[in-house]
């Protein structure tokens, strides 16, 4: 198992509400990325964070927000919820590049969101 | 846009048998790609990866291959076994920007 975490595992929310995931990065992995799986699918890319700097977004509106913490853990943040984000929520730790490739990033367990 | 396809999304082997996975990828910048292994219910586990500045990785019963030319790279599994049943996810990424881009998964049943 990889040494990154998420918070909670399951989480229930009405629509409209608001909701804040979590997620500690592995030891000395200064980068997280979160990502949207839903059921059947592939994981998508929402944001990534890199020494507590946003550093690329994917095709997310704005309601989907981050923040990075001087520790490397990282807040994924939605507001507004619709019906359609319910998924699993993922968020996977790295080191950023090495030798100027994209580096291995290791995932956490997920937090399984349902909107209601 | 970036874009991985792959194929296919549902294999059915024999135990002892090989599967082969395949991806192709939009993207000229990619210049990694990780494969994944996700049990139901559970994270994706990396279990293989390979950089544009090789063409074929293996370890153990597991190897991927990549072709730069044609934009495309296979992951090998030979004497499958009941445990290697998953959904397999191919991913490409760039330096430029870091994000994974994941194809749309193989489900693998190996029958014993």
């Amino acid at each position: 198992e990889t040494g990154v975490t998420q918070s909670p595992t399951h989480l229930i929310k009405t629509r409209g509400q608001q909701v804040t995931l979590r997620c500690s990065s592995q030891s000395g992995h200064n980068t997280v990325s979160w990502y949207q799986q839903a059921l059947g699918q592939g994981p998508q890319f929402i944001f990534q964070y890199y020494r507590e700097e946003e550093n690329g977004r994917g095709n997310f509106p704005p309601r989907f927000s981050g923040l990075q913490f001087p520790n490397y853990s990282s807040e994924l943040n939605v507001n507004a919820l619709e019906l359609d984000d319910s998924a699993l929520y993922l968020c996977a730790s790295s080191t950023g590049l090495s030798g100027g490739m994209a580096d291995t990033q290791y995932f956490g367990p997920g937090t399984r969101l349902t909107v209601l | 846009g970036e874009n991985v396809e792959q194929h296919p999304s549902t294999l059915s082997v024999q135990e002892g048998d090989s599967a082969v996975i395949k991806c192709t990828y939009s993207d000229s910048a990619s210049n990694y790609f990780p494969w994944y292994k996700q049990e139901l219910g559970k994270r994706p586990q990396l279990i293989i990866d390979i950089r544009s500045n090789v063409g074929e990785k293996k370890d153990q019963r597991i190897a991927v291959t990549l072709n730069k030319t044609a934009k495309h790279f296979s992951l090998h599994i030979t004497e499958t076994q009941p445990e290697d049943s998953a959904v397999y996810f191919c991913a490409a990424s760039s330096s430029n920007t870091g994000k994974l881009i994941f194809g749309q998964g193989t489900t693998l049943q190996v029958k014993p």
